[in-house]
């Protein structure tokens, strides 16, 4: 699977909307792009996943450039319960079975101020 | 519904022993996986499971590492002999049926803190 750059941390007021960006200038046309995250003493837990149409979904939106090599997460209204480590993570659609484990870095800690 | 559930939820151990960790996945999830996120780290891959199939076993870090999956549902972990860098939390993921297109999210559970004196 091809790496993914994300910033070490952000931080945003709550409330507010927040913007968790993505490099991945090594996307192959076959890479869905992932998101999970993970709260604190929790599991990860999915977010969202497109391959090249801006999604939507309850949690969040992901938009993705034109070019897909980077992505955006964006929550609409930040609270509390979102202050986690956000996981942008590729996958190729066509990885012959018996490899889609999930690759994780190193993660955005979000930090949401009230 | 009842997601990932995850036993025990925290383990202490000696050096040396044995440990057993379960994992019940999603009622009707075929795949199943088992990662280690060792203290300010990511998760690393241990093992995977897809139906019937041999599982594939490329992330386990030495032989006293294996893993079962009994009739398609719940699996156990294994570590033998523990050692002190085997502390971590072990999480599990189950999602549904992963054949071709690595579309399906994944769900964990909460893991097992396992700690080796």
């Amino acid at each position: 699977d091809a790496k993914t750059t994300q910033p070490n941390s952000m931080e945003s007021n709550e409330e507010e909307p927040v913007h968790l960006p993505c490099n991945h200038s090594t996307i192959s046309g076959t890479d869905y792009i992932h998101w999970y995250r993970q709260l604190p003493s929790q599991g990860p837990e999915y977010v969202i996943h497109g391959l090249t149409s801006n999604v939507n979904n309850r949690m969040a939106s992901l938009a993705i450039a034109e070019d897909r090599k980077s992505s955006t997460l964006i929550l609409h209204r930040a609270t509390l319960r979102d202050a986690a480590v956000y996981y942008c993570i590729l996958r190729d659609r066509n990885y012959g079975g018996s490899q889609g484990n999930l690759i994780f870095g190193k993660g955005t800690k979000l930090s949401v101020k009230p | 519904g009842a997601g990932v559930s995850q036993s025990p939820s925290n383990k202490v151990t000696e050096k040396g022993k044995d440990v057993e960790l379960r994992c019940d996945p999603i009622s009707g999830h075929t795949a199943l996986y088992w990662y280690r996120q060792s203290l300010g780290q990511g998760l690393e891959f241990l093992i995977y499971f897809q139906g019937n199939s041999a599982p594939d076993k490329s992330g386990l870090p030495s032989d006293r590492f294996s893993a079962e999956r009994t009739g398609g549902s719940v699996s156990t972990l294994t570590i033998q002999r523990t050692q002190q860098e085997d502390s971590a939390v072990y999480l599990c993921a189950s999602s549904l049926a992963e054949t071709g297109y690595s579309n399906q999210p994944q769900h964990f559970g909460d893991g097992t803190r396992l700690s080796i004196l």
